[in-house]
């Protein structure tokens, strides 16, 4: 079974708007951490945000939240006011306490039209 | 920024030849890992280490060969390559916290 999934491989927002990209996971771990990185086109990659599984509040990062829903398993990631620069690719990861692996989903291609 | 350098950054090889890359990190983390990037896969895990002399396989580990004598330097060794290993590897370490990754910068494989 796949560790994180991620069903929406493009995404467009107009500028301005805010947009969710969708991430559930699985794990039967009962301690894990659940980030979002960016990839721009250029190809670094680029942290986002980092959500812990005992956190009780959905983490936030300036324009960057997390939506946890713990019992779902989902960690949709939300941008809000989106910009031009936003364009890029967005992969959803999992950190399982056990051994410290990361599984990372197929990512999203979000782009943002002016 | 973990001070992560790959090297090389490109490569373009024959089938059959070896190939290592190099991970150096400056930041002492315990946990280093190789991925790979393909188009509709994601970021696969290859090989991870967990100390020096301590290495585990990942989902997508067969071809593959690490070594971690030191703990800065991951390397990855791909012992025949095939045209199937043309891929971008990334390598990352895990910060102390627990809640970040850091990246390299990417190797970018060409096997012909």
């Amino acid at each position: 079974a796949q560790k994180i999934t991620q069903t929406q491989p493009g995404m467009f927002v107009q500028e301005k708007e805010a947009v969710t990209l969708d991430c559930t996971y699985d794990t039967s771990d009962p301690s894990y951490g659940l980030f979002w990185y960016k990839q721009p086109s250029s190809g670094e990659m680029i942290f986002l945000i980092y959500q812990g599984s005992y956190d009780q509040q959905n983490a936030t990062e300036g324009r960057y939240s997390l939506n946890f829903q713990k019992a779902r398993k989902s960690a949709n990631l939300v941008i809000s006011a989106s910009q031009l620069g936003d364009s890029a690719m967005y992969f959803c990861a999992m950190r399982e306490n056990t051994g410290n692996q990361f599984y990372f989903g197929t990512g999203t291609s979000l782009t943002v039209i002016p | 920024d973990a001070g992560i350098t790959q090297s090389p950054r490109h490569k373009v090889t024959e089938t059959g030849t070896p190939v290592t890359l190099r991970c150096h990190q400056t930041e002492n983390h315990r946990y280093m890992y190789w991925y790979r990037q393909d188009p509709g896969h994601g970021l696969r895990l290859i090989h991870y280490s967990y100390g020096v002399k301590d290495t585990d396989k990942g989902e997508v580990s067969d071809g593959y060969s690490v070594s971690r004598s030191k703990t800065e330097d991951f390397l990855l060794t791909l012992e025949s390559a095939t045209s199937s290993q043309t891929s971008v590897y990334f390598c990352a370490t895990l910060g102390t916290g627990l809640n970040t990754i850091y990246f390299g910068e990417g190797s970018w494989l060409t096997v012909v």
